[in-house]
Formats: structure tokens, C-alpha cells, sequence
């Protein structure tokens, strides 16, 4: 089973306002994912880490979302300005190296309504 | 663009066995193949995955071909908790950084 935990659970925002939403890896986990699913299902990879350093991350997330992994605190996705778009399921997903042989294991998500 | 193609849905009855089935023509070599699962306002669940052998654990059976071209999850005695989006899915690349696409995966129904 998963230990990655996430905090808050739900978060209400209005439109332009900041969204903060946390994760904390399994121990011994460096890599982190950050993953956003619609209200239609659909999954898009957002950025993801490698202790501190950012490894990938979309046109989307350089512009209005901004992610850090900070050495001995949680890791953290914020939108600086949320948009009714942004409502959605964010997930946050840990792995020993990231790579294809390495499970990503998730977290319960933070569920955003942006209104 | 989803890498695999899976049935849009599937039903079965508690305690059948149930093959999910996943076709993935274009597999890479080094792709490994994972299956997750997931029930509403949760973060996806990790259930199997393989290379190119035939896996098992204590969650779900993993059937690859020999060609790699296609592989089935089977379910044994299933109950109401295995009621859940199935996703296939295919790891990226080797070496850090490989994030997962997932599809739609198939939705399986499980009746009392």
C-alpha cells in the first residue's frame, strides 16, 4: 500500500486566488510526480523531481504553476492564479529512481474547486 | 497518446475470475508493462507489473505474450472491493524522470 501522503484532501479556491497543495514522498523515495486528472478522467503529467531538482515539467506548469522539493520539508505544487480550469484531482506520485523499472506509488490526491 | 488499448468496460460476478485484457502493439524493449487501478476520489492503486515474464502477487495475475504485444490482468475470486478503473499502461524509458500516460482504462463492474 501507498505512503504517500497529501494534504489538504480538499481545497476551495475563487477564481485568481493562490492554490497550495503538499506531498510527502515514501521514505527513501527522491523522484516525485506531480500529475493533474480532469473531471473527465483524463491524467496529465505536470512536473516532476529529483530530490530538489526539477527532472521534467509541461509549458503548463512554467507558466502558472510552480513546484518545489525542498531537503527536509514536503514537497509542494501552487497555482499562483487558479483559473475554473484548474479543477481537478492533483496526484502525487513517488519512485526510488523514476525510472521504468521503479513503481510510482500515489498518493490520495487533493481535490481542487476552483469557483 | 495512449501506448495501450483496453475494453472501454467489463462485468463480472463475486467470485468469478475475471481476465482484463490490454493490447500494446508498439511496445518498446525496455517498456515495462504496469497495471493500476483506481476507485473514485483516490489516487491510483498500484496492482502489477512485468517485463516479459508472467508475474504474480497477492493482488492480480499478469499474463504477458511471448510477443509482448498484448497482455491480460486476471482476477481471481473476485469480490465488490475489486470494483475499479483497470488501467494498462506502459513505463516510459529507462532512467530517471518516466512519467506514466494513462488512458482511459477499463472499468470493471463487479455484482453481488
Amino acid at each position: 500500500n501507498s505512503k504517500v501522503i497529501q494534504t489538504p484532501r480538499y481545497l476551495v479556491k475563487g477564481q485568481g486566488q493562490k492554490a497550495k497543495m503538499r506531498c510527502i514522498p515514501e521514505k527513501g523515495h527522491p523522484v516525485v510526480f506531480w500529475y493533474q486528472q480532469n473531471k473527465n478522467n483524463e491524467f496529465k503529467f505536470l512536473i516532476n523531481f529529483q530530490n530538489q531538482e526539477v527532472l521534467q515539467q509541461i509549458d503548463m506548469t512554467e507558466k502558472r504553476f510552480s513546484a518545489e522539493c525542498p531537503s527536509n520539508s514536503p514537497c509542494s505544487l501552487e497555482i499562483q492564479s487558479s483559473e475554473a480550469g484548474d479543477s481537478a484531482l492533483y496526484l502525487c506520485a513517488s519512485s526510488l529512481s523514476g525510472g521504468g523499472q521503479d513503481t510510482q506509488y500515489f498518493g490520495p490526491g487533493t481535490r481542487l474547486l476552483v469557483l | 497518446d495512449a501506448k495501450t488499448t483496453q475494453p472501454d468496460s467489463m462485468e463480472s460476478t463475486e467470485g468469478e475470475t475475471v481476465h482484463l485484457p490490454c493490447s500494446h502493439a508498439t511496445i518498446s524493449g525496455n517498456e515495462y508493462i504496469y497495471w493500476y487501478r483506481q476507485v473514485p476520489l483516490q489516487g491510483p492503486e498500484y496492482v502489477t507489473h512485468g517485463l516479459q515474464q508472467n508475474t504474480t502477487n497477492s493482488m492480480a495475475f499478469l499474463a504477458i505474450a511471448s510477443d509482448r504485444k498484448s497482455s491480460t490482468l486476471i482476477l481471481t475470486h473476485v469480490s465488490l472491493r475489486d470494483a475499479a478503473v483497470y488501467h494498462c499502461i506502459l513505463s516510459g524509458q529507462q532512467g530517471t524522470g518516466s512519467k506514466l500516460s494513462f488512458g482511459k482504462g477499463a472499468k470493471l463492474t463487479v455484482s453481488p
